[in-house]
């Protein structure tokens, strides 16, 4: 079985901290899904990163997939209140019908 | 973007009861869907793959005559919990791709099942 091990499994700070969250697996994967996830909700989708070394941004946030394809990271700049959350790495097998192993999750918790 | 449309949200049921939870894809075909559990604080722990006209594949652990899977059409997945217990209170979410070549899968609201 595939674990993604994902750090810190909880981060509280402070709005207009900058942040990192990491997801690492011994397995290489084909694609690499990060989520967020609200309580009671189902996931979101944030970013799919596919080539190792690409880097993807989304406003403040900053995907990076390793070189090898086993590792994962997600930057926040200056989070705010409103990036509290669940995230969630996901890894694609590579069986062809997108069957996700999801990460430990890292609980985020921004305050004012 | 697509949408995966879960029901019930939230569900209460005796012990020994069981209980379906349906999954659609709303604007797309899925003939693969994906049936997950998430116990508080915990994440997503994939139960079963549920295959349009064929048997479900289920994961390891997991019971097949306790979890009833079925997809009836191109766009319904239904999960049904049969004889439940309160160990089966759960977070229990669906996901769907659309697409074969990309690796997107999207995901229903999610069914908050207690069983008393």
């Amino acid at each position: 079985t595939q674990l993604l091990e994902q750090s810190p499994q909880f981060l509280s700070i402070q709005e207009g901290e900058n942040l990192t969250v990491y997801c690492n697996s011994s397995s290489v994967f084909s694609s690499l899904q990060w989520y967020r996830q609200e309580p009671g909700e189902g996931p979101v989708l944030l970013v799919t990163v596919v080539t190792g070394g690409e880097v993807k941004k989304l406003k403040r946030l900053t995907f990076q997939f390793g070189d090898a394809r086993k590792d994962s990271s997600l930057h926040i700049t200056a989070a705010q209140t409103g990036d509290t959350g669940l995230y969630l790495c996901a890894g694609a097998e590579n069986t062809g019908f997108q069957k996700l192993v999801f990460g430990t999750g890292t609980r985020l918790l921004v305050s004012p | 973007g697509a949408v995966v449309s879960q029901h019930p949200s939230r569900v209460i049921c005796k012990s020994g009861t069981s209980v379906k939870i349906e999954c659609r894809s709303l604007d797309f075909q899925a003939t693969t869907m994906f049936w997950y559990r998430q116990f508080p604080k915990q994440s997503l722990m994939l139960m079963a793959t549920s295959n349009e006209g064929s048997k479900a594949t289920y994961e390891q652990g997991v019971e097949k005559d306790k979890f009833l899977i079925n997809h009836a059409s191109l766009t319904l997945s239904t999960l049904t919990v049969t004889s439940a217990h309160p160990e089966d209170s759960s977070f229990y979410i669906c996901s769907a791709p659309d697409r074969v070549e990309y690796t997107e899968a999207f995901f229903g609201q999610g069914t908050r099942l207690t069983v008393v």
